[in-house]
């Protein structure tokens, strides 16, 4: 019953530094995301990829990079991080044709770039 | 551009009141479009609509799609504390060349539901 998991949960991390935020789901879908939600706004989009081996950019992409060598697996990689990456970012999977088509995500993960 | 615009930003009502939450969207080519709320973690799914006029209800929450007017509305009749939260609206398009849908959400609704 994981659905989607991504960790860590909560980090702070100093300027400069780089991290890799993992997200991972069980429920074999083909497409997965990364979203990004900044405190009073809507969540924007920064990679999406529609299976293994196929990644690309979304609204937001800059400072970021993503690989996917699995249909499980797709992390988020933060390089050199700035401030403005303080946020919150939602790791999501979706199936098309699936069950009303609707995206599924995981719970959250709060970065803090000090 | 493809847009997704959300009214009020925030709304304050009492329990046992009923609101309307709005979205409009702007986008080159419509597919659906979602509802969420999102409490202190994950947005869940409430939603999916893709056909004008039909009307979707899942207890006190039901909403509805005009295509003509590009536009939905969510309602909560009986409003309680415990649908305080952020409702997201979000469409999907097509994109990749149409082999995926992409979801582009609007800023969200921030509804306080006081006791």
């Amino acid at each position: 019953n994981a659905g989607v998991t991504q960790t860590p949960k909560f980090r702070i991390l100093k300027i400069g530094q780089s991290m890799t935020l993992q997200c991972t789901q069980d429920m074999n879908h083909n497409y997965m995301y990364w979203y990004r939600q900044d405190p009073g706004m809507g969540l924007k989009l920064i990679y999406y990829s529609v299976g293994a081996g196929i990644t690309d950019k979304g609204e937001v992409p800059n400072g970021y990079n993503v690989s996917r060598s699995t249909t499980e697996d797709f992390p988020l990689r933060l390089e050199l991080a700035a401030p403005s990456q303080t946020s919150v970012y939602f790791c999501a999977s979706s199936y098309v044709g699936g069950r009303l088509g609707s995206i599924y995500f995981g719970e959250g993960s709060w970065l803090t770039v000090v | 551009e493809d847009k997704v615009v959300q009214s009020p930003l925030s709304l304050v009502v009492h329990e046992g009141d009923t609101v309307t939450l709005n979205c409009s969207y702007e986008v080159t080519n419509f597919r659906s479009l979602l509802w969420y709320k999102q409490e202190k973690k994950a947005p869940t799914f409430l939603f999916m609509l893709t056909s004008s006029g039909i009307e979707k209800k899942s207890g006190r929450l039901s909403s509805i799609l005009d295509k003509k007017e590009l536009s939905s509305i969510l309602n909560i009749t009986a409003t309680q504390t415990g649908d305080s939260a952020i409702y997201l609206c979000a469409v999907r398009i097509p994109d990749y060349g149409g082999a995926t849908n992409k979801l582009i959400f609007g800023t969200g609704t921030l509804l306080a539901v006081q006791p």
